[in-house]
């Protein structure tokens, strides 16, 4: 049982280059999220999924797009880098009881450095 | 200020102490959770709590609603709890939007 994957967990990049962070759940689960932690700060929404098909900005979305591929994919994309987007990604998904939502399962972190 | 408040911000405790960690936060929430980060690692969900108390193992977490108040607790602490705890709140109503507080890093020494 892999709970959540996202993948690569590390990644160098140039600015001005484009990438996309990949993450899946085999939990059955509607909602995903993608957050990035930087040092300081409680980690930060940048976007997320309520169900399939849908997608949502979170606080900090600009320089980011998202696509909900199908209900267990969601992949972030940065279309050109910067180094303000040097972070660490985690892509999270909260177990749901009817309209209540519980547990948050998280994969394990993408480190992205940008040059 | 920030919706959700940790303290201590650092924390070093010798090995066998009873660790306390604080979380304050200021909206009205529907759970908090309590997470653990190891160094480069990545996150786990400890507790989510809604009311009252849970333990599991030397893990205890509180809270107190009207007083807009959580605790952790560990129990003999050990090595290995060395770790970052993060406090998390989910607020009512909406997607239900999750605000991280910005951890807790504890040490315990042998």
């Amino acid at each position: 049982n892999a709970g959540v994957t996202q993948t690569p967990k590390f990644q160098v990049l140039k600015t001005g280059q484009s990438m996309t962070l990949q993450c899946a759940q085999d939990m059955n689960h509607n909602s995903m999220y993608w957050y990035r932690q930087d040092p300081g700060m409680g980690l930060r929404l940048i976007y997320y999924s309520a169900s399939e098909g849908t997608t949502d900005k979170g606080e900090v979305p600009n320089g980011y797009n998202v696509s909900r591929l199908n209900k267990r994919e969601f992949s972030l994309r940065l279309e050109s880098a910067a180094p303000s987007q040097t972070s660490v990604y985690f892509c999270a998904s909260p177990q749901a009881y009817g309209a209540h939502t519980g547990e948050l399962f998280f994969g394990e972190g993408s480190r992205l450095t940008v040059l | 200020k920030n919706e959700v408040e940790q303290s201590p911000q650092n924390l070093t405790a010798q090995e066998e102490e009873f660790i306390t960690i604080n979380c304050s936060y200021s909206v009205g929430i529907s759970a908090l959770h309590w997470l653990q980060q190891h160094p480069g690692g990545g996150i786990v969900s400890l507790f989510m709590l809604s009311s009252g108390k849970k333990k599991h193992g030397r893990l205890i977490a509180t809270i107190n609603i009207q007083e807009k108040h959580s605790s952790l607790h560990i129990t003999a602490s050990h090595p290995r709890d060395s770790a970052v705890y993060i406090c998390a709140v989910r607020s009512l109503g909406g997607y239900q939007k999750v605000t991280f507080g910005t951890g807790t890093k504890l040490q315990v020494i042998p």
